[in-house]
């Protein structure tokens, strides 16, 4: 079955770059996404990627993704104290199908 | 309103209890799902139903059956608690060939 991995944890300084890693074994996974978590919440969908393209951008988020080396990563640009979370990468063999999370990352921010 | 809700938030039971959380969606999604979140922040398919009719069940024990009276609810029934049960569990729902899966803000479960 699918696996996904990534780092436990990422500590960066306010107003830094974060990129938070992860990489899968499934290739037939169609949809990667990342999903945020805070603090006693429940999951937020920050964004999500087609298995078709390499690249997505959406404000300081940026997805990136190596389908040959099936890794996906997270750039958030400009890290905020407001971004410290778990970042959960999770990926599905096509739309409406139950999500394989990664570990989750767990992203401190120090101002 | 709340797209997808759970209840209770916070569940605190004895070993050997049987217990039911619940979850509603409002959206109108045909697939519904539970997820199971441990101490470590570990996240777990346990059971998805697509419109009534259970198409996961991941490796979990027989205690735990979900109830689907209509396509709007998902209820969680745990039989026989035990320690090991304890945990944050999530439900979702999402829509035919959607791309996003809505989570509820979870149950934190703690059996003593």
């Amino acid at each position: 079955g699918e696996d996904v991995e990534q780092s436990l944890f990422l500590s960066v300084r306010e107003g830094d770059s974060s990129v938070i890693n992860c990489t899968y074994t499934d290739s037939s996974s169609t949809y990667l996404y990342w999903y945020k978590q805070e603090p006693g919440a429940g999951l937020q969908l920050l964004t999500y990627i087609f298995s078709n393209m390499d690249m997505k951008q959406d404000q300081r988020l940026t997805v990136l993704l190596n389908k040959k080396d099936k890794h996906l990563s997270l750039r958030i640009a400009d890290t905020q104290t407001g971004d410290s979370a778990i970042y959960f990468c999770a990926g599905s063999y096509q739309a409406g199908t139950a999500l394989i999370f990664g570990k989750g990352t767990t992203l401190s921010v120090s101002s | 309103d709340t797209a997808v809700s759970q209840t209770p938030k916070y569940l605190v039971t004895q070993m050997g209890n049987d217990k039911s959380i619940k979850c509603e969606q409002n959206l109108g999604h045909d697939t519904m799902y539970w997820y199971k979140q441990d101490s470590k922040k570990f996240l777990k398919i346990m059971f998805s139903y697509n419109n009534k009719e259970l198409i996961i069940n991941e490796t979990v024990p027989n205690r735990f059956s979900p109830k689907s009276p209509d396509k709007a609810h998902l209820n969680l029934h745990i039989n026989s608690l035990e320690l090991g049960d304890s945990a944050v569990y999530f439900c979702a729902s999402s829509p035919p060939k959607g791309t996003e899966a809505f989570f509820g803000q979870g149950t934190r479960l703690t059996v003593v």
